[in-house]
């Protein structure tokens, strides 16, 4: 049985400060991870990817993996009111399609 | 930016009728999905296409649901006998290469069963 656990949250944050979200998953055997941005209403869209251990930034985005502990992690700098949303984690599976988690709950305080 | 159009945006239905839900995918995509997400709750896998067949179905996807690419642009997901439960926002979703890009989602239908 796949898992994607992330914390609901909400995660509250000031302006300004770093949000940190988290991810665990179940499926050892995944190689590839998606965080995607879900504003109220809206489709997901994408924020980034990540395959190889270690840390991968783009701008004030950096998504973090650990796959002996299977784990992964994106972190917000400078947090925006515009950053408030629903974070989704997203594993592939072996059947190639992505398995999401019940996302966290973002919201940066002005 | 290419973009997975996705129609009607809302669509109400009476229990027990047939919907459609259209989708035109991006145009160099090879690779087809239709997900939902129940008002609050995550986003659920239905099934996946590809080179004209289902590749891979959830435990949700039963023999009420149908999917079809009729005419090589338009990816429809039907649904033959609608129940309350199945009132959720659905997405369509496309790529190239999931490995390497993740989805393009559309902005979804809204589909309430009355």
């Amino acid at each position: 049985q796949k898992e994607v656990e992330q914390n609901s949250g909400p995660l509250s944050v000031p302006e300004g400060a770093i949000a940190s979200l988290n991810c665990t998953y179940s499926d050892r055997v995944s190689q590839s991870f998606f965080w995607y941005r879900q504003y109220s209403g809206k489709s997901p869209e994408l924020i980034m990817s990540i395959y190889s251990n270690g840390d991968k930034e783009d701008g004030r985005f950096t998504a973090q993996l650990n796959k002996a502990s299977q784990y992964v992690s994106l972190l917000i700098r400078d947090s925006q009111p515009s950053d408030s949303a629903t974070y989704l984690c997203a594993v592939l599976t072996g059947a190639n399609n992505l398995f999401f988690g019940t996302g966290t709950r973002l919201t940066v305080i002005p | 930016e290419p973009e997975v159009t996705q129609t009607p945006s809302h669509q109400v239905t009476q229990m027990g009728q047939e919907v459609i839900l259209r989708c035109v995918p991006i145009s160099n995509h090879l690779y087809f999905y239709w997900y939902r997400q129940i008002l609050g709750q995550k986003v659920e896998f239905l099934v996946s296409f590809y080179n004209n067949e289902i590749s891979e179905k959830s435990e949700i996807f039963d023999d009420q649901f149908s999917v079809e690419r009729p005419d090589g642009s338009n990816f429809t997901l039907k649904i033959r006998s609608t129940k309350l439960e199945d009132s959720a926002m659905y997405f369509c979703a496309s790529s190239r290469s999931v490995a390497n890009y993740g989805y393009t989602f559309g902005s979804g239908t809204r589909l309430t069963v009355v």
